[in-house]
């Protein structure tokens, strides 16, 4: 079966601080995908990123950075100097073989002006 | 390119009655899938179609249904509908069968059941 684990439900940061969000997904499959996607007060989900379980490296775009790490199972995802448009609901997702997106409870971000 | 959209926005419709929601993928796209999303389940998995055909289907009761037409442009019923069917439906293209490719999201069409 397949789990995906967002621990934090609400995080309030000030403007300009760091913050990271977690997710800790489960699988029995050897291949897999991960994705981190936003979703604004608007409702439209953003794709972010997508990272195979055969791909470690860490990945940073712009402010946003992303650490995966199978020994611990965990994929997650760094906003560098939040800002306020990054106030959204960030989510995680775990796609194994040919099955569909199985989605975290998503981690609700405000940044504080 | 333009992105995906859903038709309608938003709809009010009585226990009972059925509704149909509309999705146009990305132009080139040719796999939808359709996901639920509510504040008590979050976001589910209904279904997905490639080619006219579905491929995949989520843990959802027969009321739930959907079809893709040759343009790739997808339709989702949900019949005798239920205060439970309240919810954000969201559509999803891809370039191609959804294990290879990522999905893009459409804005969403918010149902509300009363």
């Amino acid at each position: 079966a397949q789990k995906v684990t967002q621990a934090q439900t609400e995080i309030s940061v000030v403007e300009k601080e760091d913050v990271t969000l977690d997710c800790v997904y489960e699988t029995r499959d050897t291949t897999y995908y991960l994705f981190w996607y936003k979703q604004p007060p608007s409702g439209e989900l953003v794709f972010l990123i997508r990272r195979n379980s055969f791909d470690e490296q860490n990945e940073i775009s712009g402010r946003y950075s992303w650490n995966f790490q199978k020994s611990t199972s965990s994929f997650n995802f760094t906003i560098t100097a939040s800002q306020v448009v990054d106030s959204a609901v960030y989510f995680c997702a775990l796609r194994t073989g040919a099955n569909n997106l199985f989605f975290g409870t998503g981690t609700r971000l405000t940044v504080i002006p | 390119k333009a992105g995906v959209t859903q038709t309608p926005r938003y709809l009010i419709k009585t226990r009972g009655q059925q509704v149909t929601l509309s999705c146009s993928p990305i132009s080139g796209h040719r796999s939808v899938s359709w996901y639920q999303q509510t504040p008590g389940q979050g976001l589910q998995f209904l279904f997905e179609y490639f080619s006219e055909t579905q491929r995949n289907k989520g843990n959802f009761p027969g009321r739930f249904s959907g079809r893709q037409f040759s343009n790739s442009r997808s339709e989702m019923n949900v019949s005798t509908l239920e205060l439970g069917d309240s919810a954000l439906y969201l559509c999803a293209s891809s370039e191609g069968q959804v294990s290879s490719y990522e999905q893009y999201f459409g804005p969403g069409t918010r149902l509300t059941v009363t």
